[in-house]
């Protein structure tokens, strides 16, 4: 049980063009989910908190009107990179977790490999 | 502000061998420590978790062990395998998961 997916697993794109990536908890509600970012050979890196039907939090230096989140249901919610650049190239993991902490237990999906022409 | 910090960054060893992986953190108060495995290009493997209140967890060839005095987790693989090989992540907080550079692990046949 617990498994979060995510979806494109891999995605390039232009210069300037928005990306949607897709978290889903396939056999569980989460009322939280959290976005991160992975840099090559850096750490995971939390962008945002999202609980369910409520605005996201963001991290500090985290932009918000360019990396949306959207958390509409208890199974999925959703990272859109607008006017995407080079250096929004990056792997971006979600991971989901049943309580409104990030104390609970989070599942972590397989993560999407960014990479912006 | 949570620091966590792993070393090595990188190891090799032959199979059968027992290793620790370090982790340190800056922060006492974390609410638990955690350790993933991470696959090239995949992602995240929970291995262990570790609640503030204890002081160690096992499963399988794997032990981890938690200091929250001295701000220092470990873990340790028993009779280390080829599969064993990836990188190892730890991460803990007291208000969101931070997580380490981690250690790349290499087990040679």
């Amino acid at each position: 049980g617990a498994v979060v997916s995510q979806h494109p697993s891999w995605v390039i794109c232009k210069s300037g063009t928005s990306v949607k990536i897709e978290c889903r908890s396939l056999d569980f509600q989460a009322t939280t989910m959290f976005w991160y970012r992975q840099f090559p050979k850096q750490s995971l890196m939390l962008m945002a908190t999202s609980n369910e039907g409520s605005k996201a939090t963001y991290e500090q230096g985290v932009e918000k009107d360019k990396f949306l989140i959207n958390h509409a249901s208890l199974t999925l919610s959703t990272l859109t990179v607008t006017s995407a650049h080079p250096e929004d190239s990056s792997f971006y993991i979600c991971s989901a977790g049943r309580g409104r902490a990030y104390q609970e237990t989070q599942y972590f999906g397989p993560g999407t490999r960014l990479l912006v022409l | 502000k949570q620091e966590v910090t792993q070393i090595p960054a990188a190891l090799s060893v032959p199979e059968g061998e027992n290793l620790v992986l370090n982790c340190s953190f800056t922060d006492s108060a974390i609410y638990n420590l955690q350790w993933f495995r991470q696959d090239p290009g995949k992602g995240l493997t929970s291995l262990l978790l570790i609640q503030s209140s204890q002081r160690e967890q096992t499963s399988g060839r794997l032990n981890a062990s938690l200091d929250k005095s001295s701000g220092r987790s470990t873990l340790y693989i028993a009779a280390s395998q080829p599969g064993d090989s990836a990188t190892y992540l730890c991460a803990g907080g007291s208000e969101k998961l931070v997580f380490g550079k981690g250690t790349k692990l290499t087990v040679n046949p």
